[in-house]
């Protein structure tokens, strides 16, 4: 089965400072990845997707790339604010409609 | 206002005593699907619809049963509950085009086996 990583399981940095998330993953290369942002005690919210034929991808502040010769994606979070601050997962579907999560990153956006 | 319920949100049980944990969506999504999460795994995956009447296991489906007779409705079933299933669930549902794209969760049940 497919096995993902996330770089860490936390990481700290200072507000207005970007963020840079980095998944991992084995095994083929996905259709598509996804990340998505949990806060403690709710289910995870869709943030971003990106496809195996796209480098890049922007939604206002964040920024994901997609690398199928290294088989990861770096996520990144520019100009950090404190409401930044959670759990952020990576996710890719397989052929057969299955996903696979990666174990998450903590990020802390210090004021 | 488009969502995701999840009920009851919090159980504790015991051993072999069965349970259901309903879940229900109104966004007419044909994908739906069941999480666990445990500190340290992350979330997996224990089975998906990608239809009525069309049900797939994920990657950790031992002791679970999941039905999908109506399109909303997605319940997951604990036959005989064990301690090892004590866990945080997730019900999730998507709209499917050529491919299952933005999953959107549910509160979560957090579930605790005695």
């Amino acid at each position: 089965s497919q096995k993902i990583e996330q770089n860490s399981e936390a990481l700290n940095i200072q507000e207005g400072k970007t963020a840079t998330l980095t998944c991992n993953y084995t095994n083929y290369s996905p259709a598509y990845l996804q990340w998505y942002r949990q806060d403690p005690g709710r289910g995870p919210v869709f943030l971003l997707l990106i496809r195996e034929n796209e480098k890049e991808k922007r939604k206002e502040r964040l920024k994901v790339t997609f690398d199928t010769t290294l088989k990861q994606s770096l996520f990144h979070i520019t100009a950090s604010q404190p409401a930044d601050s959670a759990t952020y997962l990576c996710a890719l579907l397989s052929t057969g409609n299955q996903f696979y999560f990666g174990t998450g990153t903590s990020l802390t956006v210090i004021p | 206002e488009a969502q995701v319920t999840q009920n009851p949100r919090y159980l504790i049980t015991v051993t072999g005593k069965k349970l259901t944990v309903t879940c229900s969506q109104n966004m007419n999504h044909e994908y739906m699907s069941w999480y666990r999460q445990d500190p340290g795994l992350g979330l997996r995956q224990i089975y998906y619809s990608m239809n009525v009447e069309v049900t797939d296991k994920g990657d950790v489906p031992e002791g679970y049963k999941v039905s999908r007779k109506e399109k909303r409705n997605f319940p997951l079933i604990l036959e005989s509950p064990s301690p090892n299933q004590t866990s945080l669930y997730f019900c999730a549902s998507a709209p499917r085009g050529s491919k299952v794209v933005e999953q959107f969760f549910g509160p979560g049940t957090r579930l605790t086996v005695l």
